[in-house]
C-alpha cells in the first residue's frame, strides 16, 4: 500500500458524459501527478500540481482539467468522453529523499467509456 | 529529442533464471534514472533510483547499472520468481531549461516480463 488513495476504483460511463476522478496523496506530500495508461500502452503524463498550483502540463486534452484543493487532494475532470478515453488513470504523490524525488502511485481508476 | 527506449519489449523466462532488461536514453541534461515495477492493473512501484555518479545499485534480487557516458542502463533480475512477472519501466528525469529548470520525467514503454514455472 503506497498510501495514495484513488476513487472510484472502476467507472463505466457513456460517450459524451463527464466524470470526476479523485486522488488523496500520502500524508505530507505536496505534489500530485496524474497519468493516463491506455491498454498495453506506457504511462502518459497528464498534469502535475504542487501545493495547490499547477506546475507542469503533459499530454492533457482540453476536455480534461484538474485541480488540487487546500487539503491537497486532487480531482481530474474528464468531459465529453470518447471511447478512446477508456484507460487506467493513475495519481501519484511525491516526496524527496536525500535530494531525490520518488513518486508513489495510487491503485488507479479504471475508466470504461461505452 | 528526449527519448527513453527499452528492450526487449517482452520477455519470457523460466522460474529461477536470470534476465537483463535494457534502457537507452537520449535525455539531456540528465538528472536521474529510475526503474519501476508495474504489476498488471496496478500502479508502478519504484525499485531503484540512480544519479549521474552511481554505476550500480541493488535492491534485493534487482540490480540496476548506469553508464552515463553511453546513456544506457540495465536492470538485472537474479533467480527470478513467479511474482517477478510484471512490466518494468525505465524513467529518466531531466532539467527542463525552457520551464524554469523544473525536473521533468520521460517514461519508457516498459518491458513486459513473464516468469513461467
Amino acid at each position: 500500500d503506497s498510501g495514495v488513495t484513488q476513487t472510484p476504483k472502476h467507472l463505466i460511463t457513456a460517450t459524451g458524459q463527464r466524470v470526476t476522478l479523485r486522488c488523496s496523496p500520502r500524508s505530507g506530500d505536496l505534489s500530485v501527478y496524474w497519468y493516463q495508461q491506455s491498454l498495453d500502452q506506457g504511462l502518459q503524463f497528464l498534469i502535475h500540481y504542487y501545493n495547490g498550483e499547477e506546475r507542469a502540463k503533459g499530454n492533457i486534452l482540453e476536455r480534461f482539467s484538474a485541480q488540487q484543493f487546500p487539503d491537497l487532494h486532487s480531482e481530474l475532470n474528464l468531459s465529453s468522453l470518447e471511447l478512446g478515453d477508456s484507460a487506467l488513470y493513475f495519481c501519484a504523490s511525491s516526496a524527496r529523499d536525500r535530494g531525490q524525488e520518488t513518486q508513489y502511485f495510487g491503485p488507479g481508476t479504471r475508466l470504461l467509456v461505452l | 529529442k528526449n527519448q527513453v527506449e527499452q528492450s526487449p519489449q517482452s520477455l519470457i523466462i523460466l522460474e529461477g533464471k536470470n534476465c537483463t532488461l535494457q534502457c537507452n536514453y537520449t535525455v539531456s541534461p540528465f538528472s536521474n534514472l529510475r526503474w519501476y515495477k508495474q504489476d498488471t492493473g496496478r500502479g508502478p512501484v519504484s525499485l531503484t533510483i540512480m544519479t549521474f555518479s552511481e554505476n550500480t545499485k541493488s535492491n534485493g534480487r534487482y540490480t540496476a547499472t548506469l553508464d552515463a557516458d553511453t546513456k544506457q542502463s540495465s536492470l538485472h533480475i537474479t533467480a527470478s520468481q513467479l511474482s517477478d512477472s510484471a512490466s518494468y519501466i525505465c524513467v529518466v528525469s531531466y532539467l527542463d531549461h525552457n520551464a524554469g529548470n523544473n525536473r521533468k520525467l520521460i517514461w519508457g514503454l516498459g518491458t513486459s516480463l513473464a516468469v513461467n514455472p
